[in-house]
């Protein structure tokens, strides 16, 4: 049971910011938000993860709405190399990581 | 860090066969998780590991499927008796005990077909 719910899949130019969005409407006080990318042929990647605030890493920042029943990550100039599948998580103590379908980014040259 | 190893990459093996798989976790984490990725499907939780002992299964991982994880350092994943819907991606990760907001760290996997 994912329990987060995202677009199947986007398209984004090179060199431009991408959104990805993500609900998860039933989202409790403990859990936090993950992000994950996967590229092809390869095990997932962790990106970023956060629990209340907006965080920013190397990567890529996360949007936490002030409910925080969805979330944003942002990828602030897209190359090539960010094309992946995106997965959206929630995870607590004593829970595991279920993956949903995740996101499928294509980005455009 | 070396990461999380994986072998073999790739298993081909005739249904009613035995398989079994390794992965080496990063040295110093002491969860371990498998997971199974069928195509154009995300992860699948099978099981984990906290050091030796397998605290969680999945309605997924059949009487067929046995893992393990001897002195909390590498684990297998065995499945007896291969059927072709064993067919998958089975993924390995670790991560070191921060619960919540623990990262994982994932091996590349080992890709099973079953003729």
């Amino acid at each position: 049971d994912a329990k987060t719910t995202q677009p199947n899949s986007m398209e984004s130019n090179e060199e431009e910011p991408v959104h990805l969005p993500c609900n998860h409407s039933t989202i409790s006080g403990t859990d936090y938000i993950h992000w994950y990318r996967q590229l092809p042929s390869q095990g997932p990647e962790y990106v970023i993860h956060g629990l209340t605030s907006n965080v920013n890493n190397r990567m890529a920042s996360l949007a936490i709405a002030e409910d925080r029943k969805s979330s944003t990550l942002i990828l602030h100039r897209a190359t090539l190399r960010d094309a992946a599948v995106y997965y959206c998580i929630r995870s607590n103590t004593g829970n595991q990581f279920y993956f949903g379908t995740g996101t499928s980014l294509t980005v455009i040259p | 860090d070396t990461g999380v190893s994986q072998n073999p990459r790739h298993k081909i093996t005739k249904r009613g066969q035995n398989v079994t798989f390794r992965c080496d976790p990063i040295s110093e984490h002491n969860r371990l998780y498998w997971y199974r990725q069928t195509l154009g499907q995300g992860p699948e939780f099978l099981t984990y590991f906290q050091n030796e002992a397998q605290l969680e299964k999945s309605r997924l991982l059949s009487d067929r499927f046995s893992a393990e994880r001897p002195k909390g350092s590498f684990s297998t994943l065995e499945i007896q008796r291969t059927e072709q819907g064993d067919s998958a991606m089975y993924l390995c990760a670790s991560s070191s005990r921060h619960p919540g907001s623990e990262k994982l760290f994932f091996g590349s996997g080992t890709q099973l077909s079953v003729l």
